[in-house]
């Protein structure tokens, strides 16, 4: 079965610091991986996706992440966090058509 | 393109009683899934379709809860005989095929409170 597992259920980080958001995946086979960001009593917007493409993916917003296959990780990063960016971020694999997310990580930003 | 739409954004409704929420997709898109998420939780798989064709049901979705999507356009889920467990935001996504290389798209969610 393919799951992912968040580490970290809330992050605080300073305006302008970097932003880490850890994933790790369980897999049998090649995964396709992808980061959603939640604003409040909103949907998910896509941020970026892995599809056995390139191993660093760029998305929006300054988000970037990167595949490594040998730690079965997918960390979200970006260099400098904006208060925009505060926000319940998901990690989530594909099992044929169906996305199994984790738990999520809130990210406050401090001024 | 208008993204996904989901109505109504908000429902409150007594225990025992039947809801229905409609999801339209982005319109080219042949693929519809419906998602649960409770608070401070990742969305869960309930079901998806291609076109008017239910092709997977979670085991979450229970006897009480039913999805169509009769011309492969819009879907609805209906739950009868709400439970104060069934309070969630009800999201729906859509892709074109094969959704894990384009992306799933969701809606902005059906948030539900059984009182």
């Amino acid at each position: 079965a393919q799951s992912v597992t968040q580490l970290g259920s809330h992050v605080s980080v300073s305006e302008g610091a970097l932003v880490l958001l850890r994933c790790n995946y369980s897999s049998s086979v090649p995964p396709y991986l992808f980061w959603y960001v939640q604003y409040p009593n909103q949907g998910l917007q896509l941020l970026l996706k892995y599809t056995s493409a390139a191993t660093l993916v760029k998305g929006i917003n300054g988000f970037e992440a990167e595949f490594k296959k040998s730690e079965t990780s997918f960390h979200l990063t970006k260099p400098s966090a904006h208060m925009s960016d505060a926000a319940e971020y998901f990690c989530a694999v594909s099992r044929g058509s169906r996305l199994t997310f984790g738990e999520g990580t809130q990210l406050t930003v401090n001024p | 393109d208008t993204g996904v739409s989901q109505d109504p954004r908000h429902k409150i409704t007594k225990r025992g009683q039947n809801v229905t929420f409609r999801c339209d997709p982005i319109s080219e898109h042949n693929r519809l899934y419906w998602y649960r998420q409770t608070l401070g939780q990742g969305p869960e798989f309930l079901t998806y379709f291609q076109n008017e064709a239910q092709l997977e049901k979670s085991r979450l979705l229970s006897d009480r809860f039913s999805a169509e999507r009769p011309k492969g356009s819009f879907s609805t889920l209906e739950i009868q005989r709400t439970e104060q467990g069934d309070s969630a935001m009800y999201l729906c996504a859509s892709s074109q095929d094969r959704g894990m290389d384009y992306g799933y798209t969701f809606g902005s969610g059906t948030r539900l409170t059984v009182v």
